[in-house]
């Protein structure tokens, strides 16, 4: 089984609908993360968080919001989708220590294809 | 702000035939850098990870080498294979631990 699954993974959607995209982890990492990745602009942080009480902004939060419901497992949301928010979303997880690797090594699930209509 | 430059952006070799792939970074305060491979419409995997204060790692035919002080890193790439035809992509992660920031790769084509 996969360390990092997202559900769902392919997602067409319309213009204003509301979007959750989920992650879960099986690595027993606390820190987790989600990025997109867009043609020529490579992969951009949407927000991190180091445990569960924690979230932060990464490179481009607006119009994108986050849960952490547990430890391992951690959620985007698109309160009113957009076109300029189709792309490739990736969630990924690390751990500072050494346990299950060398340190801040990032771990990613499959990706979700989300398109905005 | 950390930017991260990966050339060639696209590279095109027969098999067998040894090859770098080189990635640049502008601050060189970073915690450790991290190769990774993409397959068309999939996902990330790591390859390789060296710390700051590492010199290089070695897995099988992939060598990685980090000379922070001037801002470059190389992914070595020895008796390339067909399979090994991907996007290669270098990421530098900031020393709070907490941003990880990508090049847009290098799409390897390794021809039979």
């Amino acid at each position: 089984d996969a360390d990092v699954t997202q559900t769902p993974r392919n997602r067409i959607t319309k213009t204003g609908k509301r979007i959750m995209l989920e992650c879960s982890q099986t690595k027993g990492h606390d820190r987790m993360y989600w990025y997109r990745q867009d043609p020529g602009l490579g992969l951009r942080l949407i927000y991190y968080s180091f445990d569960v009480k924690d979230i932060n902004k990464g490179e481009i939060s607006d119009g994108y919001s986050v849960s952490r419901q547990a430890q391992a497992k951690f959620s985007l949301s698109l309160e009113s989708a957009i076109p300029n928010q189709t792309a490739l979303y990736f969630c990924a997880t690390s751990d500072p220590g050494l346990a299950g690797g060398q340190y801040n090594e990032q771990f990613f699930g499959p990706g979700t294809r989300l398109t905005v209509l | 702000k950390q930017e991260v430059t990966q050339i060639p952006a696209a590279l095109s070799v027969p098999e067998g035939e040894n090859l770098v792939l080189n990635c640049s970074f502008t601050d060189s305060a970073i915690y450790n850098l991290q190769w990774f491979r993409q397959d068309p419409g999939k996902g990330l995997t790591s390859l390789l990870l060296i710390q700051s204060s590492q010199r290089e790692q070695t897995s099988g035919r992939l060598n990685a080498s980090l000379d922070k002080s001037s801002g470059r890193s190389t992914l070595y790439i020895a008796a390339s294979q067909p399979g090994d035809s991907a996007t290669y992509l270098c990421a530098v992660l900031e020393t709070s631990g907490s941003r990880l920031t990508f090049g847009e790769g290098t799409q390897l084509t390794v021809n039979p």
